[in-house]
């Protein structure tokens, strides 16, 4: 992902909307991508993550796509909750064969509205 | 403790100090990844070890940048003479072993150069 400098790119929805978010990812050899949910404060929390044998995983109120064809990743949250506030980072690997070393985007603020 | 620890939270130092940061991986996790997170950024990866060795050291952008790793367990980074631009989060994560899976990340060393 490219770097936004502190003006992160934010969606705001309204609780009870589904969100999404996207990502477009740049190494087409990627094998393994991932996203995160970082609050203020806090370090990077685990979401969800695919493997690229697959274009689509479901978590609980997550669900990520995989598009390998325009190298696009989208988390979807469904019933968005104040609880969900964030940053959203998606992240993917170098490649096969390697040792999970995360290239990350810049992140996407989320803000839920009551 | 059950996740990934790291101290200090915060270093407050002037210009041209030493600090060195700490991270206590999960308790049998092998591998280990630091990476630094400049404000309203991405993540950017430093090193990455598989038990005590240090097999992508890539990420450190200059010599004054050194990290170990002893016993398979805690890590330490350390920046040697810091200039304002080491001004950031530092993380740690850590995973059970090599390759592709989910990266448990600690809340960080917020750094601050004066």
């Amino acid at each position: 992902g490219e770097s936004v400098g502190l003006h992160l790119p934010t969606l705001s929805v309204q609780e009870g909307d589904n969100s999404i978010i996207n990502c477009a990812y740049s190494n087409s050899a990627s094998d393994y991508f991932i996203w995160y949910k970082q609050e203020s404060g806090k370090g990077p929390q685990f979401i969800i993550d695919i493997r690229s044998n697959m274009d689509k995983r479901q978590g609980q109120r997550v669900t990520v796509l995989l598009n390998k064809t325009v190298k696009h990743l989208s988390l979807q949250i469904a019933a968005t909750q104040p609880g969900d506030s964030a940053v959203y980072f998606c992240a993917e690997n170098e490649g096969p064969g390697g040792y999970n070393k995360l290239i990350f985007g810049a992140g996407t603020r989320l803000a839920v509205h009551p | 403790g059950a996740g990934v620890s790291q101290s200090p939270s915060n270093k407050v130092t002037e210009k041209g100090k030493d600090v060195e940061l700490r991270c206590d991986p999960i308790s049998g996790h092998t591998a280990l990844y630091w990476y630094r997170q400049s404000l309203g950024q991405g993540l950017e990866f430093l090193i990455y070890f598989q038990g005590n060795s240090a097999p992508d050291k890539s990420g450190l952008p200059s010599d004054r940048f050194s990290a170990e790793r002893t016993g398979g367990s805690v890590s330490t980074l350390t920046i040697q003479r810091t200039q304002q631009e080491d001004s950031a989060v530092y993380l740690c994560a850590s995973t059970p072993r090599r390759g592709n899976q989910p990266q448990h990340f600690g809340d960080g060393t917020r750094l601050s150069i004066l």
